[in-house]
């Protein structure tokens, strides 16, 4: 059974401060890992996507990945009242669509 | 661009009646899911098409739940007969190739209550 385990949260933290959101997998096959933001009664709605060691930075949102460590984050600097959500950890194997995610962690930003 | 449709948005039932969804995919996308989000979760692939052919349905649990894709665009998924824990919201997305890390683009969701 592939799983995707993350903190469910709720997260806190103050308006401007960097946000940190964790996700471990369990399938060494994984090759593709997905961040997904869910705002509540909404659909999940795709912020980055990362499929080699290392970090990727968008905009305020970066995401890191060690395979080795069957690890992967999520940063979100500067983070805004508005970046409340859910946010949702997935995972896929090279080849096919299929995800996996994880339960997601909630996140609170105070403002 | 329009985005993923679907419908009913929410529907009430009681255990043992059957219910029927439908989704529209982006024009163009060969690729449709379906998901289920049960509330609490994240949501848990039900079965995913390549055009109009089954890619995987491990998770589909057959006995009361079917799906099809005719023509390769819009979709039906059906529960009969449906139980008290097939309450969830499902979503249904699509992209534009199966294969490689492709973005999934997920409609507004049909929530469930089963009474």
């Amino acid at each position: 059974q592939k799983e995707v385990e993350q903190n469910s949260g709720p997260l806190s933290v103050p308006e401007g401060a960097i946000a940190s959101l964790n996700c471990t997998y369990s399938d060494r096959g994984s090759q593709s890992f997905f961040w997904y933001r869910q705002y509540s009664g909404k659909s999940p709605e795709l912020i980055m996507f990362i499929y080699s060691n290392g970090d990727k930075e968008d905009g305020r949102f970066t995401a890191q990945l060690n395979k080795a460590s069957q690890y992967v984050s999520l940063l979100i600097r500067d983070s805004q009242p508005s970046d409340s959500a859910t946010y949702l950890c997935a995972v896929s194997e090279e080849y096919g669509n299929k995800l996996v995610f994880g339960a997601g962690t909630i996140l609170r930003v105070k403002s | 661009e329009a985005g993923v449709a679907q419908s009913p948005r929410y529907k009430i039932i009681e255990k043992r009646q059957s219910v029927a969804f439908w989704c529209n995919p982006i024009s163009g996308h060969a690729t449709l899911y379906w998901y289920q989000q049960i509330l609490g979760q994240g949501p848990k692939l039900l079965i995913q098409f390549q055009n109009n052919g089954v890619v995987d349905d491990s998770q589909l649990p057959k006995d009361r739940f079917s799906a099809e894709r005719l023509k390769g665009v819009d979709s039906t998924l059906k529960i009969q007969p449906a139980k008290l824990e097939d309450s969830a919201v499902y979503l249904c997305a699509s992209s534009l190739v199966g294969g490689g890390p492709n973005e999934q683009f997920f409609g507004p969701g049909t929530r469930l209550t089963v009474l």
